[in-house]
């Protein structure tokens, strides 16, 4: 079966930094997604990955690492703004999205 | 630019009876899809399309229908609502496919109340 893993819920302070990890077995690999979603509202793009290395976008940044069925999301001086949902998903091989249940990141001030 | 337009974003029904949602999108996108969004849970990919006249199963088509009359419209409809159907239904559209890059880009979502 196809799965992939990602913590349900963490808590971070204001300011600091925090780091999201997605592990995933999936049948075939085509690239992983980052989305980002806010309580009740839509699921929004942050990041895309296909090759090993670190993607680094403003304040986040995106890493693979293919033959460990591995991602991390970055995410640096955090904000208030950035409590939301963070969702991974992974392009199978018949180029389907396999999501992830998604990782809750709570904002302390 | 309106994007991705989901309607209704609320609905309660009841068990048995019948109702479509629809989706419109002015990206001209080629791609479209409908997701269900349960806590706890992924996305879960319920029918897709890749062109207009053209729909295929996700991993959740049970209980649902849909159509791609329209190149910007993908309906999703319930034939006889069941309570295991209660959700937040996402739409969304990407991009023709040169590579499975294409960020899809989603509505604001309709959340179903089966009674």
């Amino acid at each position: 079966g196809q799965n992939i893993d990602q913590p349900t819920e963490m808590t971070a302070t204001e300011g600091a930094i925090v780091q999201i990890n997605c592990t995933y077995q999936t049948s075939g690999f085509n690239g992983l997604f980052w989305y980002q979603q806010h309580a009740g509202e839509a699921p929004t793009f942050l990041s895309y990955n296909v090759l090993d290395g670190l993607e680094e976008k403003g304040r986040f940044s995106s890493f693979l690492s293919r033959s460990k069925g591995y991602s991390y999301l970055l995410l640096k001086e955090l904000q208030m703004k950035d409590s939301a949902s963070y969702l991974c998903a992974v392009v199978d091989s018949n180029y389907q999205l396999i999501w992830g249940a998604g990782t809750k990141l709570i904002i302390k001030p | 630019n309106a994007g991705v337009t989901q309607t209704p974003k609320f609905r309660v029904l009841k068990t048995g009876q019948s109702m479509t949602l629809l989706c419109a999108q002015d990206m001209n996108h080629e791609y479209m899809y409908w997701y269900r969004q349960d806590p706890g849970m992924g996305l879960r990919l319920i029918h897709y399309s890749v062109g207009e006249g053209t729909t295929a199963k996700g991993e959740v088509p049970d209980g649902y229908n849909v159509s791609r009359l329209k190149k910007q419209n993908f309906l999703l409809g319930l034939e006889s609502a069941a309570p295991s159907q209660t959700s937040v239904y996402f739409c969304a559209s990407s991009p023709p496919s040169r590579g499975p890059h294409q960020p899809q880009h989603f509505g604001d979502g309709t959340r179903l109340s089966i009674l």
